[in-house]
């Protein structure tokens, strides 16, 4: 099983829809959570960190947490052209990231 | 302010020959790691650098990977000697320690041919 997993891609949203990325982590431990952006041929990106429970909201962004599901989600709001990149979701164990293997998002305008 | 550097961005090598890529964090930043993604697979974990101190090296994949960080600011990793294996892009990532964010760099792509 792997640490992270993220739900399959690609993803295709019209341009002002809602995409809703997924994932899941094996490890109960964990306690940091990181959704991160990377367009192609670029860093990724820190776009959202969450760390209790619950819904954190940032601009268009909400990312959604809840640790007895070992579940972790990111939603795009309002969807733009600009948002079309890869989504990682990582956890972090004793400092060091697990990432999901990565969701891409296009949006079609 | 500046972000996390990396020097340099492409690098084609021969197996057998060494490499060696370098990492400027973010001003002030003590945490320092090292990351791979090879073809196909998520970003992988490295090593941790506090300081100048190797806090977790778990994740290097041999002896033939070296990592340093002399004065505890820019680090360097050297693939010694290089196998086809290697090939991938290596990210390095910093963060101040005070929550668990990390920032990562550019990336340097390793091609061993």
């Amino acid at each position: 099983q792997k640490e992270v997993e993220q739900n399959s891609g690609p993803l295709s949203v019209p341009e002002g829809a809602i995409a809703s990325l997924n994932c899941t982590y094996s490890d109960r431990v964990s306690q940091s959570f990181f959704w991160y952006r990377q367009y192609s041929g670029k860093s990724p990106e820190l776009i959202m960190s969450i760390y209790s429970n619950g819904d954190k909201e940032d601009g268009r962004f909400t990312a959604q947490l809840n640790k007895a599901s070992q579940y972790v989600s990111l939603l795009i709001r309002d969807s733009q052209p600009s948002d079309s990149a890869t989504y990682l979701c990582a956890v972090n164990g004793d400092y060091k990231l697990s990432f999901g293997a990565g969701t891409t998002v296009t949006v079609r305008a | 302010e500046a972000g996390v550097t990396q020097f340099p961005s492409h690098s084609v090598i021969e197996k057998g020959q060494t490499v060696t890529l370098r990492c400027d964090p973010i001003s002030g930043h003590d945490n320092l790691y090292w990351y791979r993604r090879v073809m196909g697979k998520e970003i992988k974990f490295l090593l941790h650098f506090v300081k100048e101190s190797k806090q977790d090296e778990s994740g290097m994949p041999n002896n033939r990977f070296l990592a340093e960080r002399t004065g505890g600011t820019y680090s360097t990793l050297k693939v010694q000697p290089a196998e086809l294996e290697d090939s991938g892009v290596y990210f390095c990532a910093s963060g101040d320690g005070s929550s668990y964010e990390q920032y990562f760099g550019p990336g340097t792509r390793l091609t061993v041919t």
